[in-house]
């Protein structure tokens, strides 16, 4: 099994400011990585898929890169209702894989 | 707007049965793959099923397979999950979640989840 490795764990950030998220992968998943936030008492929302494409209607300051093992989720300026948990997810075909990484969270 | 509801979730004893339900809406139901995924604190997000739109592809976790099964009647824009001989350890919120038309590779949208707690 693929195991996600998020990083870091909590990030304390303010308003404007830029967060730089990290995921990294234990074997490669080429570009079958999705990010994922997730606030108080909601179901988790697509923000990110194949690495770098924004899912619709998400901002453009939500901004992923990265392939093979290692992958990142940008806020470009942080707004309040960006403070949330935030989760990647890959789908590998060979070997069959889907599995999620731990959260980061980011708070205020 | 594309919508997916769960139910059923409660309290059940171990070795209990419960059954849930996802209801969708705003889509061709029909077409694509549905999912169950739960969530713990501990362990945090788990793909435990999933179903392609015709039922023909179906797959289980390790940690749910011969207890737990999922199916779907397109008909009533619907997946259920019959979970059986339960465990201490399915205590989670349940969501139901969209993939694609042909694949599974990311879930969109996710409904906001059923609460399962299993507890003498």
């Amino acid at each position: 099994e693929i195991v996600l490795a998020q990083s870091p764990a909590t990030l304390s950030l303010s308003p404007g400011e830029r967060a730089t998220l990290s995921c990294r992968a234990s074997q490669s998943v080429g570009s079958s990585l999705a990010w994922y936030q997730q606030k108080p008492d909601q179901a988790p929302r697509l923000l990110i898929y194949d690495a770098s494409n924004r899912a619709i209607g998400i901002p453009a300051r939500f901004s992923g890169s990265g392939s093979g093992t290692d992958f990142t989720l940008t806020i470009s300026s942080l707004q309040p209702e960006d403070f949330a948990i935030y989760y990647c997810q890959q789908r590998s075909v060979w070997p069959p894989s889907l599995t999620f990484g731990g959260g980061t969270k980011v708070e205020i | 707007q594309v919508q997916l509801v769960e139910s059923g979730g409660g309290v059940a004893k171990p070795g209990g049965s419960l059954t849930l339900s996802c209801a969708a809406s705003g889509f061709p139901f029909g077409d694509y793959y549905m999912s169950w995924v739960r969530q713990t604190p501990g362990k945090g997000l788990e793909l435990i099923s999933f179903i392609s739109g015709s039922s023909a592809t179906i797959f289980y976790a390790d940690s749910v397979k011969g207890r737990f099964t999922i199916s779907r009647v397109n008909a009533k824009n619907s997946i259920y999950l019959q979970m059986n001989n339960l465990r201490a350890e399915d205590t989670a919120v349940y969501h139901c979640a969209r993939g694609e038309e042909w694949d599974l590779r990311w879930f969109d949208p996710w409904g906001q989840g059923t609460l399962v707690i299993v507890s003498s």
